[in-house]
């Protein structure tokens, strides 16, 4: 398993303002994502957080609305760029584990909402 | 059509019933499943993976079905604790490649 911590559990912004979140996780990590998830609806991932690299970002998500930093196997953020009220959700960070990293553990999310 | 589906409920059951959840995935290829809870305002947990043979876990069972293509999740003496969504989970191989999740069951156990 994996502790981890992501901050800020909410927020509340304005139109056209950014917003960080990061996620810390208590051992080295090879895989990190971050997902989506709008009120009501499943999980969507944005993009998987590369370590030392470029994110892999999935169709519908760029890198300039969603920039992601990955400095070391225990760290990572998201920014939210340029927000929207389209943009309030609920953000989670992921960590996979597991003999062939097929286990998900999740941060404990940030609802964000913007005005 | 969804790559992976669920019925989105509610299902309401009283305390000590058996309910029963499916959810059907599109792509043939699929290699691993899951199922996660999740509670109202939380973030999703592993509730448990689904191999091939059927597994059980106290008062969980899953069960794989590849023939058509679907997962199941039983629960056998509802408890209150239960009232949760359940999402499914579809992974296109075992490395946890290309994880899809399903829109999620929500289940009310009443007393």
């Amino acid at each position: 398993s994996a502790v981890i911590s992501q901050k800020p559990s909410r927020d509340i912004c304005q139109r056209g303002t950014s917003l960080t979140i990061q996620c810390q996780v208590d051992s080295q990590v090879t895989m990190m994502f971050w997902y989506r998830q709008q009120p009501g609806q499943s999980l969507t991932l944005i993009a998987t957080a590369n370590q030392g690299s470029e994110a892999t970002y999935e169709s519908g998500f760029v890198i300039d609305k969603f920039p992601i930093s990955r400095p070391n196997l225990t760290f990572s953020t998201l920014t939210v760029s340029n927000m929207s009220p389209e943009d309030s959700s609920i953000y989670l960070c992921s960590v996979a584990t597991g003999a062939t990293n097929e286990k998900l553990f999740f941060g404990s999310g940030t609802q964000l909402s913007v005005l | 059509r969804k790559e992976v589906e669920q019925d989105p409920g509610p299902f309401n059951v009283p305390e000590g019933a058996t309910v029963a959840f499916n959810c059907t995935y599109s792509n043939s290829a699929s290699q691993s499943f899951f199922w996660y809870r999740q509670d109202c305002r939380k973030e999703p947990k592993l509730l448990m993976s689904v191999y091939s043979s059927g597994n059980e876990d106290g008062r969980f069972t899953a069960q794989l079905n590849r023939a058509s293509q679907y997962i199941s999740l039983l629960i056998r003496d509802s408890k209150l604790s239960d009232s949760a969504t359940y999402l499914c989970v579809v992974a296109f191989d075992n490395a946890g490649n290309m994880l899809t999740f399903g829109g999620g069951t929500r289940l009310m156990v009443k007393p």
